[in-house]
């Protein structure tokens, strides 16, 4: 089955700093690969979305690139901001499916 | 732009109760899924419906319910709620397979 792990959290980084939350999957065929993300008292909103190997995902200066040969996803932004401060979820699905997998979340705290 | 609303953002019921969630979106999306989120497990899919009347079970249906009389509207039952039954509940809704879930921001459940 599909499954999805995210890097433990969690993470506090100063602001300016270099973020990278790691992500890898398991999955049959070629899945669509995301990333979410919940800001306190929110839902969760898509940050990014990559739908096949190669493609990058890019969003309010956050970038990750779908790696087939690492079944990586990673999330990065060079310039982290403390309105950046969230959770943030990495997740796919396969084509023809309409459920997600999610990892377990990253909880991110930026500090001025 | 996509809206999905839950009822209630805090709600606090009694063990044994019969307890209604409800989530409306106005996109005339096909797919609506109900998932809780915990601590530590990230999102689990309660369960989903692909249409008015049909629904499909998710991971953890045990103790719930749904209903779908309605395409806009999708409501969680809680048939006997339980205190194991307290956490946050998020709806979503989803045009077509493989495309992103639109979240709304949550009902966070007390069960006393």
């Amino acid at each position: 089955g599909n499954s999805v792990t995210q890097m433990e959290g969690p993470v506090t980084l100063s602001e300016e700093a270099f973020l990278t939350i790691n992500c890898t999957y398991t999955a049959t065929g070629y899945p669509s690969l995301f990333w979410y993300v919940q800001y306190p008292g929110e839902g969760l909103q898509l940050l990014l979305k990559a739908t096949k190997a190669d493609d990058k995902g890019s969003n309010k200066g956050f970038e990750a690139t779908y790696r087939k040969e690492t079944t990586s996803f990673h999330l990065e932004k060079g310039s982290v901001q403390v309105s950046d401060s969230a959770v943030y979820f990495c997740a796919l699905s396969n084509f023809g499916n309409e459920k997600l997998t999610f990892g377990t979340g990253t909880r991110l705290t930026i500090i001025p | 732009d996509v809206k999905v609303t839950q009822s209630s953002r805090y709600l606090v019921k009694r063990t044994g109760e019969k307890v209604f969630l409800e989530c409306v979106q106005d996109m005339d999306h096909e797919n609506m899924f109900w998932y809780r989120q915990d601590p530590g497990l990230g999102l689990r899919l309660i369960y989903f419906s692909y249409d008015v009347k049909m629904k499909e079970k998710g991971d953890i249906p045990e103790g719930y319910s749904v209903s779908r009389e309605k395409k806009e509207r999708f409501s969680l039952i809680l048939e006997s709620a339980s205190t194991n039954q307290t956490s946050m509940y998020l709806c979503a809704a989803q045009g077509i397979s493989n495309q992103p879930q639109h979240f709304g921001d949550g009902t966070r459940l007390s069960i006393l």
